[in-house]
């Protein structure tokens, strides 16, 4: 497998229920995000993670839990969520943290094809 | 707060007519990107651009960053209903630290 896969790609759960999304990347990149995307909105940052470690809590509520045991894998673990959380999770990477990069090119994201979440 | 405001917001044409969708802000960026996502795909980088007044092309797409890096603007031409997917414009504060921040989207739908 190439590039950045992510399961499910579709998700249907109540509010009491508990579920993760994951994500894996093949092209040796060191960080890798979570983002939300939500209709009528910007993509959202929700959680960055450079080197396994996490560099960013973009103030998500503590019902979102991600996990990032080595830099090739990326979980964002689901409890107890809201309706108003449905949505596309898309996880990406990138070579190096793109903040960091410094310099006028940003690098790329590279996104999977994302996890489409319903609740109930 | 910096805002990247795009429109239209939705799109609809048919196939061979040309378009132009724009991506606009108060703030100066140092980079801006634009990224097509197709449905039921995540989103696919198209260009970057880092230079006022820079023009970039890629097959039938043109790519334009505004002289003081605050707009760009994509145009299209003889659209194919292969173009069809969301337009998202992504750009790089020149504040050190800061993510990408992205706009809405402009979603095109190309009819044949």
């Amino acid at each position: 497998e190439t590039g950045v896969t992510q399961t499910p790609r579709h998700l249907v759960m109540g509010m009491t229920n508990k579920k993760s999304l994951k994500c894996e990347q093949h092209l040796g990149h060191n960080a890798m995000y979570w983002y939300k995307q939500s209709a009528k909105k910007p993509l959202e940052l929700m959680f960055v993670y450079n080197f396994k470690e996490q560099t960013e809590n973009n103030s998500v509520p503590s019902r979102f839990s991600p996990e990032c045991p080595n830099s090739s894998h990326l979980f964002l673990h689901l409890h107890t969520l809201q309706p108003e959380d449905s949505a596309l999770y898309l996880c990406a990477s990138s070579q190096e943290d793109l903040r960091i990069i410094g310099g006028p090119d940003p690098g790329e994201l590279f996104f999977g094809e994302g996890s489409r979440l319903t609740v109930l | 707060t910096q805002l990247l405001e795009q429109s239209p917001q939705f799109l609809s044409i048919q196939e061979g007519e040309n378009l132009t969708v724009y991506c606009n802000s108060s703030s100066v960026f140092s980079s801006l990107q634009w990224y097509r996502q197709e449905p039921g795909e995540g989103p696919v980088l198209l260009v970057t651009v880092v230079t006022g007044g820079e023009v970039k092309k890629l097959k039938r797409l043109t790519f334009q960053f505004g002289d003081a890096r605050k707009d760009s603007s994509l145009h299209i031409t003889a659209a194919q209903p292969g173009d069809t997917g969301l337009y998202l414009c992504a750009a790089t504060p020149n504040q050190a630290g800061t993510a990408l921040i992205f706009g809405k989207g402009t979603t095109l739908s190309v009819s044949s």
